[in-house]
């Protein structure tokens, strides 16, 4: 079964800092992937996506993930985080057997991101 | 940009009520979803939904669980019979249907429901 894992459930980073959210999926077939974010009593923004190509996407925000097919890895980085960045984000793997499919994800735990001035 | 809406923000309901929590999906969308965040676990997926009937359903959504899409512009879920364990943040997804696999899932802000 397809699964997803964001090992970190809480980082904080500094204003300006950089960042690095890491996610693992385990999925028999080639993923879809996906970064989401939430902020407090909002629902969930996409950040980016990946379904083939090159394997650096660029998403809104800034924000930019690698997927690595070898390390089941598709982390998220962001060169210079802004304090509006501070959200919870998840990782998600979308199924691929055809229609109302490619809308069910698994999601991951989620990673909280604080950013101190 | 247009939005997928939830109402209400907020439900509480007592233990054995019914409820009904209502989405507006985006227009031209073809495909309906609906997920579900318990308080400090990953959200889950509960069931999609196509040309009026459920596509797919997880073990989740059981018996006391409906949806349905009663006009051209609403998409319900309907809890029968409230437990404590149903308290937590639902999403309704929408996305558009043809080429699909490519396409956005849109989110809308959620419904906190609240089981006492």
């Amino acid at each position: 079964a397809q699964s997803v894992t964001q090992p970190d459930i809480h980082i904080t980073v500094s204003e300006g800092a950089s960042l690095e959210l890491r996610c693992n999926y385990s999925y028999g077939a080639t993923p879809y992937l996906f970064w989401y974010v939430q902020s407090p009593g909002q629902g969930l923004q996409l950040l980016l996506k990946y379904f083939s190509g090159d394997t650096l996407v660029q998403g809104i925000k800034g924000f930019e993930a690698e997927f690595k097919r070898s390390q089941s890895s598709f982390n998220l980085r962001k060169p210079s985080v802004h304090w509006s960045d501070a959200a919870e984000y998840f990782c998600a793997v979308g199924h691929n057997a055809g229609g109302t499919s490619y809308g069910k994800l698994t999601f991951g735990q989620g990673t909280i991101l604080t950013v101190h001035p | 940009e247009p939005e997928v809406t939830q109402t209400p923000s907020h439900q509480v309901t007592q233990m054995g009520q019914e409820v009904i929590l209502r989405c507006v999906p985006i227009s031209n969308h073809l495909y309906f979803y609906w997920y579900r965040q318990i308080l400090g676990q990953k959200v889950e997926f509960l069931v999609s939904f196509y040309n009026n009937e459920i596509s797919e359903k997880s073990e989740i959504f059981d018996d006391q669980f409906s949806v349905e899409r009663p006009d051209g512009s609403n998409f319900t879920l309907k809890i029968r019979s409230t437990k404590l364990e149903d308290s937590a943040m639902y999403f309704c997804a929408s996305k558009v249907g043809l080429k699909s696999y490519n396409s956005p899932l849109h989110f809308g802000n959620g419904t906190r429901l609240t089981v006492t």
